[in-house]
């Protein structure tokens, strides 16, 4: 079974700051893909970013971004001038034969 | 609506009910996933229906859960005899394609607690 996991149950942030949240995952499936969802209080889960298994260049969304390290089994996700309003849980996720969650990092933003 | 919709948003039950949560995808998707999750946890798979074929129901975490997607768009979550421990947000997400090809869309969850 595929298995995700997120070593950081917080993490904390200077507004204007850049931040990295870890994420590392077992698989032994070739095609798959990874993404880092956001989920504010309203707990809807919002998709933040996507990263194709197959495609070596890391995905970029604005001020989101990733380091996708397909050998090591690593998808760590970089928040550049980190706002008030990316203050949320942050869940990686696996879908490959099934679809799998870490536990979460919840960040918070220090204006 | 453009987004999915589930409802209720909350519910409340007493042990041994029987409780039904919905979910409306968004219009025109094929795919449909049920998740549990728990406070504090990520979510965690419970099924999934490509149009109104249930294709993986290894999730579901007894026999007490039930989910139905009879016309291939509206689904239905069902517990019977809740207990405590089925407490938790059940998320559902639809998405345009198959097998991860296309992002899941979410709806904001059915808080259930069970008393």
């Amino acid at each position: 079974a595929q298995t995700v996991t997120q070593s950081q149950p917080e993490m904390s942030v200077q507004e204007a700051e850049t931040v990295t949240l870890s994420c590392t995952y077992d698989t032994s499936e070739s095609d798959y893909y990874l993404f880092w969802y956001k989920q504010p209080p309203s707990r809807q889960m919002i998709l933040v970013i996507r990263q194709e298994a197959y495609k070596q260049q890391n995905a970029t969304e604005n001020r989101f971004s990733v380091n996708f390290q397909k050998a090591a089994k690593s998808f760590s996700l970089k928040i550049s001038d980190s706002q008030l309003g990316d203050a949320a849980m942050y869940f990686c996720a696996y879908e490959g034969y099934d679809m799998r969650f870490g536990a979460g990092t919840r960040l918070t933003v220090k204006p | 609506g453009a987004g999915v919709s589930q409802s209720p948003r909350y519910k409340v039950a007493k042990r041994g009910q029987d409780v039904a949560l919905r979910c409306d995808p968004i219009s025109g998707h094929v795919s449909l996933f049920w998740y549990q999750q728990a406070l504090g946890q990520g979510p965690e798979f419970l099924t999934y229906f490509q149009n109104e074929a249930q294709l993986d129901k290894s999730g579901l975490p007894s026999d007490r859960f039930f989910a139905e997607r009879p016309e291939g768009s509206v689904s239905t979550l069902k517990i019977q005899r809740t207990q405590q421990e089925d407490s938790a947000v059940y998320l559902c997400a639809s998405s345009s394609g198959t097998a991860g090809n296309q992002p899941q869309h979410f709806g904001d969850g059915t808080r259930l607690s069970i008393l």
